[in-house]
């Protein structure tokens, strides 16, 4: 049982470069969100999407962009990486409906740096 | 808007004491959700507990145990006998309703240390 399976789990890019991180569930989960980690700033929501074909924005949105493929994959987007959005990304997933009380469940997360 | 404060940002013991990682929240939801996770070295977030807000009682599982007051909009968190495994870091997250919906608000962590 994968659950929620992030790649890549680390990498470089210089400033200016674009990348896509993806994200996959299999657990049929509706919801799915992307979060990053700052030291001493917890978890921000970047974007978070309630069901397939829905996306919407979160605490920290600018410089990023998400595709919900399908109801396995959600998929951030980084168009022009600045050094700014150096950070640890989480992707995570729920059961339920949107307003459900259910836990996330997170991937184990992508180290990315850029210099 | 929501809110989460863990007044600790990092926490020593020494294995075998007691420990409680405070939690406090604002939200002006009276429906609202609380957890606890718990991100140990290897990086991954583990979820520990779900408390509503209907739900007042405290709960014991284990050396884990949880302290829930709405007078004082708090969500304490100890470990009895801490253990070298309970070094990670802890948040306390809230879902709130309204625009805050299905959204979780994270405290900024406490990085728990128990030594040997």
């Amino acid at each position: 049982n994968a659950g929620v399976t992030q790649t890549p789990k680390f990498q470089v890019l210089k400033t200016g470069q674009s990348m896509t991180l993806q994200c996959a569930q299999d657990m049929n989960h509706n919801s799915m969100y992307w979060y990053r980690q700052d030291p001493g700033m917890g978890l921000r929501l970047i974007y978070y999407s309630a069901s397939e074909g829905t996306t919407d924005k979160g605490e920290v949105p600018n410089g990023y962009n998400v595709s919900r493929l399908n109801k396995r994959e959600f998929s951030l987007r980084l168009e022009s990486a600045a050094p700014s959005q150096t950070s640890v990304y989480f992707c995570a997933s729920r059961p339920g409906h949107f307003y459900s009380n259910q836990p996330q469940h997170f991937g184990d997360g992508t180290r990315l740096s850029i210099l | 808007a929501q809110k989460v404060t863990q007044a600790q940002t990092e926490i020593s013991v020494v294995e075998k004491e007691d420990v409680t990682l405070d939690c406090v929240y604002e939200t002006r939801d009276t429906t609202y959700y609380l957890f606890w996770y718990k991100q140990p070295p290897s990086g991954e977030l583990v979820f520990l507990i779900r408390r509503n807000s209907f739900d007042e009682q405290n709960e014991i599982s284990g050396r884990y145990s949880w302290n829930f007051q709405k007078s004082t909009s708090s969500f304490n968190f100890t470990i009895t006998a801490s253990q070298v495994v309970d070094s990670a870091v802890y948040f306390c997250a809230l879902i709130g309703g309204g625009t805050s919906y299905g959204k979780l608000t994270f405290g900024q962590g406490t990085i728990l240390t128990v030594h040997p």
